[in-house]
């Protein structure tokens, strides 16, 4: 199992432009979740999805971010017109999760953007 | 709202000692709290969770719930120790919050 995958590892951007960051969870996981850190700031949830469905996007700013989790292929985080503002780095994590407890949750090696 | 401080932004202490990485939590139900790591080069990973009431790598960590802290400690720290740690409440089943990280390193 190669573990959680993001790509790319680094993009870089020119303000107005669109960023589309890819994760493909564990083999077997279908929750997936992103996450932005920004220095000094820690980890920052952003949203939550299972294949077909978003179920918590109460950290995504309203306007320009949009997430999906298609029921093939890999959680696509998508973030449209970039500024300088969202030069972070974006992690994705997976689990199973069960109804009864929150699983581990594994990480990718995360997508730093930056905007130029 | 749920919330996670981690009040230490870095923590420097000599082989040996003794080390408490502070967690507090704010969250109105009945929390699962973990102690994430991130080594050099490395993913972040789950060092332990608060329900296994495990040891890892000689770590500990009580959910002292009068207190909403969930501090994680070590009696002899080791060099290999160094790392970023981050506390985490996991609201419901699913969402996880985590604090902004404790840097601990450790001197020889």
């Amino acid at each position: 199992n190669a573990g959680v995958m993001q790509n790319p590892r680094h993009l870089v951007r020119r303000r107005g432009q669109e960023a589309r960051l890819r994760c493909s969870p564990m083999k077997g996981h279908s929750h997936v979740y992103w996450y932005r850190q920004l220095p000094e700031e820690g980890l920052k949830f952003m949203v939550y999805l299972q294949k077909e469905n978003i179920i918590d996007e109460s950290g995504m700013p309203k306007e320009r971010f949009s997430a999906e989790f298609p029921k093939e292929g890999p959680s696509i985080l998508r973030i449209q017109q970039v500024v300088r503002g969202d030069s972070a780095a974006y992690f994705c994590a997976s689990s199973t999760g069960t109804a009864r407890s929150a699983g581990e949750l594994f990480f990718g090696e995360g997508s730093r953007l930056t905007v130029l | 709202a749920q919330r996670v401080t981690q009040p230490e932004k870095l923590l420097s202490v000599f082989k040996g000692a003794p080390v408490e990485l502070k967690c507090n939590y704010s969250y109105s139900g009945s929390p699962e709290l973990f102690w994430y790591v991130q080594y050099s080069r490395q993913r972040l990973q789950l060092l332990l969770r608060h329900i296994s009431r495990e040891s890892i790598k000689g770590f500990t960590a009580d959910l002292n719930k009068g207190e909403t802290s969930f501090h994680l400690k070590k009696p002899f720290a080791q060099e290999e120790d160094s790392a970023m740690y981050y506390c985490a409440v996991v609201s419901g089943t699913y969402k996880y919050i985590f604090g902004t990280g404790t840097r601990l390193k450790v001197l020889a």
